[in-house]
């Protein structure tokens, strides 16, 4: 069965920095393109990021402005996100969602880990 | 930037055909991928590359293009659709979500 559990999130101050991971199993975590999402309280899906599965390849929202970087270790089947300079709008759900490769549909989520940021 | 939109809300009622639209540039030229999200879950992959149904989603749930659309169609809604559902496209390497649409089914 194919799962992936989301952790990390939590309150951060505006400023400050979190590392967001997605434990993979059920599957060649490998052989998939993974990506995160987040959803703000209220709003819409917003996609962030995407890596190839050998990690080669990334690409992001132009709307983070380089305060984010995903990458992977393939060798724990693990998944992360590094958010900096976070900020009040970056308050959301963030979710890792699988994919076939780009282009491809997110056939698989997390339940998403909550990142608030507030003073 | 690429631009999905679909409408704030779709009402249905008990039975009948519910219809969600995506309209964007020349959608027609590309895969669009429905999700669905209920309250307090993750999205729900119901319809990829426009037309095709995932294993364990019912044969109620079906996609189509149309002109500069595409349109999730869901047949005999039930209470169990109510829900938020929104397109999905790749754009040069990234991904574009539509606003989301919010089915009542009356």
């Amino acid at each position: 069965e194919v799962q992936l559990l989301e952790s990390g999130g939590g309150l951060v101050q505006p400023g400050g920095s979190l590392r967001l991971s997605c434990a993979a199993s059920g599957f060649m975590f490998s052989n998939y393109a993974m990506n995160w999402v987040r959803q703000a309280p209220g709003k819409g899906l917003e996609w962030v990021s995407g890596i190839s599965g050998s990690g080669g390849s990334t690409n992001y929202a132009d709307s983070l402005l380089g305060r984010f970087s995903i990458y992977r270790d393939n060798s724990k089947d693990t998944l992360y996100l590094q958010v900096n300079i976070l900020r009040a709008e970056d308050t959301a759900v963030y979710f890792c969602a699988r994919s076939d490769d780009y282009g491809d549909p997110f056939d698989y989520w997390g339940q998403g880990t909550l990142v608030t940021v507030s003073s | 930037s690429y631009g999905l939109i679909q409408p704030l809300t779709v009402s249905v009622a008990l039975g009948q055909t519910a219809r969600i639209i995506c309209g964007g540039d020349n959608i027609v030229s590309k895969n669009v991928h429905w999700y669905q999200q209920k309250t307090g879950q993750a999205p729900v992959l119901v319809i990829y590359r426009g037309v095709n149904r995932p294993s364990g989603i019912p044969e109620r749930f079906s996609g189509s293009y149309s002109g500069s659309s595409s349109t999730l169609t869901i047949s005999r809604a039930q209470a169990g659709d109510e829900a938020d559902y929104y397109c999905q496209v790749w754009d040069s390497s990234t991904v574009v979500f539509g606003g989301g649409t919010r089915l009542t089914v009356l």
